[in-house]
């Protein structure tokens, strides 16, 4: 595509309920990130996958928050039995190779609400 | 530990006018990569201007410039003649060679005032 597209734009659920989003990257982009942004904050750092490299998990704040990417195409973040604190947007971005050497290219994030 | 501190939350500008939105950051290493970022409304953060932190030269992409002071650990983003386009969050961030995260600063608001 023509950037990187993320779905659901918006989700409402229920504390408790386990949520699913997308992450579609620009193709032929090997590096592929989640970040977290809670309203007024920055970004905060979730996954890194690049190529068919083991990711790098170091970001995910507990074990309900897990990522998968199958090669080089779409990544799901999954958040099991959430919560009011996993409220967020979640960004997604790629870029063509390593992070430090081109700019990252985001989505428009997918905005969760945990009531 | 990595950090990026922008210690202006919102600011103002009169369009045409000049502002200066105020990056600083820490790190031990000695390669790195500075950027600034732009968030409009709409949610998706864009590229705005990269640095090099082995290059003197500071970076300039047409209205925007940064001052890059390595010692002083300072990544100030310049926005000349402000449009009302460049109403946004900015968001300063860097990444070092040898890692593969990206320090994101917590965010300037900035508005340009027609």
């Amino acid at each position: 595509g023509a950037g990187v597209s993320q779905s659901p734009s918006n989700k409402v659920t229920e504390k408790g309920k386990d949520v699913e989003l997308r992450c579609d990257p620009i193709s032929g982009h090997t590096a592929l990130y989640w970040y977290r942004q809670r309203l007024g904050q920055g970004l905060e750092f979730l996954i890194y996958f690049q190529g068919n490299s083991a990711p790098d998990k170091s970001g995910l704040p507990s074990d309900r928050f897990s990522a998968e990417r199958t090669g080089e195409s779409v990544s799901t973040l999954t958040i099991q039995r959430t919560q009011q604190e996993d409220s967020a947007v979640y960004l997604c971005a790629s870029s063509l190779q390593g992070l430090n050497t081109g700019e990252l290219f985001f989505g428009e994030g997918s905005r969760l609400t945990v009531l | 530990a990595q950090t990026v501190t922008q210690s202006q939350p919102e600011m103002s500008v009169q369009e045409a006018e000049t502002v200066t939105l105020s990056c600083t950051y820490d790190t031990s290493e000695n390669n790195y990569y500075l950027f600034w970022y732009k968030q409009p409304p709409s949610r998706q953060m864009i590229l705005v201007i990269r640095q090099e932190a082995y290059k003197q030269q500071n970076a300039t992409e047409n209205r925007f410039s940064v001052n890059f002071q390595k010692a002083a650990k300072s990544f100030s983003l310049k926005i000349s003649d402000s449009q009302l386009g460049d109403t946004a969050m900015y968001f300063c961030a860097f990444t070092v060679n040898t890692g593969n995260q990206f320090y994101f600063g917590t965010g300037t608001s900035l508005t340009v005032i027609p």
